[in-house]
């Protein structure tokens, strides 16, 4: 049973860039969210999707977007980044809404 | 507003001897809990979790213990090993999950020799 995996590990981007962050799910979760955990911090909820519909969402602006494909990976993009958006993000899969997450290990992104 | 307190950032513990990380949260709503133990440069690991029905969970040195009317949990790991050096998350959700997990900030755990 293969786990969570996210790529890239880390990335360097410039202020004003767009960016998209990669997970493909532990096999047979539907269902997958994004976090994003500043230095320091716990990890925020940006948004979660159920079976390729988004059906939960946190307190981020609308640059902050994300797909969920039919075999369940996803992507995270994140337009016009700013130097705040520097953080680990995070992927989460579980099979049920309500049930136990697996995580990924991350990806580093730094806004410069 | 943070719904999810952990007010120690960090903890340090003698091996042998039993941790014990607290937890307050603020959202009744909540109805499910969970702590998280995170390596650096690995993502979270799911440790255990508890349903608001229960006041108390095991899972081999890992107990778990809630106090609704106080809005507290509490993770004990007895005996503590040189391997939970680490950093440990407290999470909730409510209803379907569908507004995700909220975290606290976390606890660096500090096994000693």
């Amino acid at each position: 049973e293969t786990g969570v995996t996210q790529s890239p590990t880390h990335l360097i981007k410039t202020r004003g860039q767009q960016v998209t962050l990669r997970c493909s799910s532990q096999s047979g979760h539907n269902t997958v969210s994004w976090y994003q955990q500043a230095l320091g911090q716990g990890p925020q909820f940006i948004f979660q999707y159920y079976r390729e519909e988004e059906n939960g969402r946190g307190n981020f602006p609308p640059r902050f977007s994300g797909l969920q494909f039919p075999n369940y990976s996803s992507e995270l993009n994140v337009n016009a980044l700013e130097l705040d958006d520097s953080a680990l993000y995070l992927c989460a899969s579980s099979s049920r809404i309500n049930y136990g997450y697996t995580f990924g290990s991350g990806t580093r992104l730094t806004v410069v | 507003d943070q719904q999810v307190k952990q007010n120690s950032p960090s903890l340090s513990v003698q091996e042998g001897r039993i941790s014990i990380l607290n937890c307050d949260y603020t959202n009744s709503m909540f109805d499910y809990f969970l702590w998280y133990k995170k390596y650096p440069a690995e993502g979270p690991t799911f440790l255990i979790s508890i349903s608001s029905i229960k006041d108390k969970n095991e899972d081999g040195r890992f107990t778990v213990f809630l106090n609704k009317s106080a809005k507290h949990l509490s993770l004990h790991i007895v005996p503590s090993q040189p391997g939970d050096s680490a950093v440990y998350f407290c999470a909730a959700y409510s209803g379907g999950g569908a507004d995700g997990l909220t975290f606290g900030k976390g606890t660096h755990l500090i096994i000693q020799p």
